[in-house]
């Protein structure tokens, strides 16, 4: 089980906006910064938000991060078909001194 | 851009050690975090450990998994390297190396990943 708690899954029509949580504490969340990778099916994890809220290049405006407190959010606004992927937070964890990824959550573009 | 590439045994009997090598096809530089990552089939990621470019090599390692796995570097044929002992079938997953970098001043991110590498533990 893990420290950082998301959704398992999520899903929505195309168009609409969703949003997945990823729940956590004082020692991690509520003190470090917060990224997001979107992983489909045989492929490795990318990069989609960096510091709670920060795209890298290339990603697409549709995606954003935020953080309050213990938690931070994801989300994808415009949804499209080719967002149906496994999405994951991570952060540091202060106590454990250890990098921490959230259980996943599994998004379903209906 | 810089890439990552997995290699070694694809199956690694019980109780062996499992030994997989990251390729980076670029000099290391300071301020990078070179890291293992390892996802079960079906399940989500773990971060098994990294190795630090800008503490002076130094290592820090899953608690979980600390007694059983060593992270180190090969400068000369730019690569680091994952030894996993004692290896069970738990262990068996496919493992990703990553590098781990600064994205502001006191927080990191992975972002250049390997394609990953599977790996069973079964005799």
């Amino acid at each position: 089980q893990s420290v950082l708690t998301q959704p398992p899954s999520a899903s929505a029509t195309p168009g609409q906006r969703v949003t997945i949580s990823c729940s956590g504490s004082g020692s991690n969340v509520g003190t470090n910064i917060v990224n997001w990778y979107q992983q489909f099916p045989g492929m490795a994890p990318k990069l989609l938000i960096y510091a709670n809220n920060q795209r890298p290049s290339g990603v697409p405006d549709r995606f954003s991060g935020s953080k309050s407190g213990a938690s931070a959010s994801l989300a994808i606004s415009g949804l499209q078909s080719e967002d149906e992927a496994d999405y994951y937070c991570e952060t540091w964890d202060d106590t454990l001194k250890a990098v921490l990824f959230g259980g996943g959550t599994k998004l379903t573009v209906l | 851009q810089v890439q990552l590439q997995e290699s070694g045994p694809g199956l690694v009997k019980p109780s062996e050690t499992l030994s997989l090598t990251c390729a980076v096809s670029d000099d290391f530089v300071n301020n990078y975090y070179w890291s293992w990552m390892r996802q079960p089939p079906g399940k989500g990621l773990e971060w098994i450990g990294y190795l630090s470019e800008t503490e002076s090599w130094s290592t820090r390692y899953n608690p979980s998994l600390n007694s059983r796995v060593t992270i180190s570097r090969d400068t000369s044929k730019n690569h680091f390297s994952l030894r996993l002992y004692s290896a069970t079938a738990a262990d068996t997953a496919v493992y990703y190396c990553a590098r781990r970098i600064a994205v502001t001043t006191m927080g990191r991110a992975f972002d250049i990943w390997g394609q990953g590498r599977m790996v069973t533990v079964s005799s």
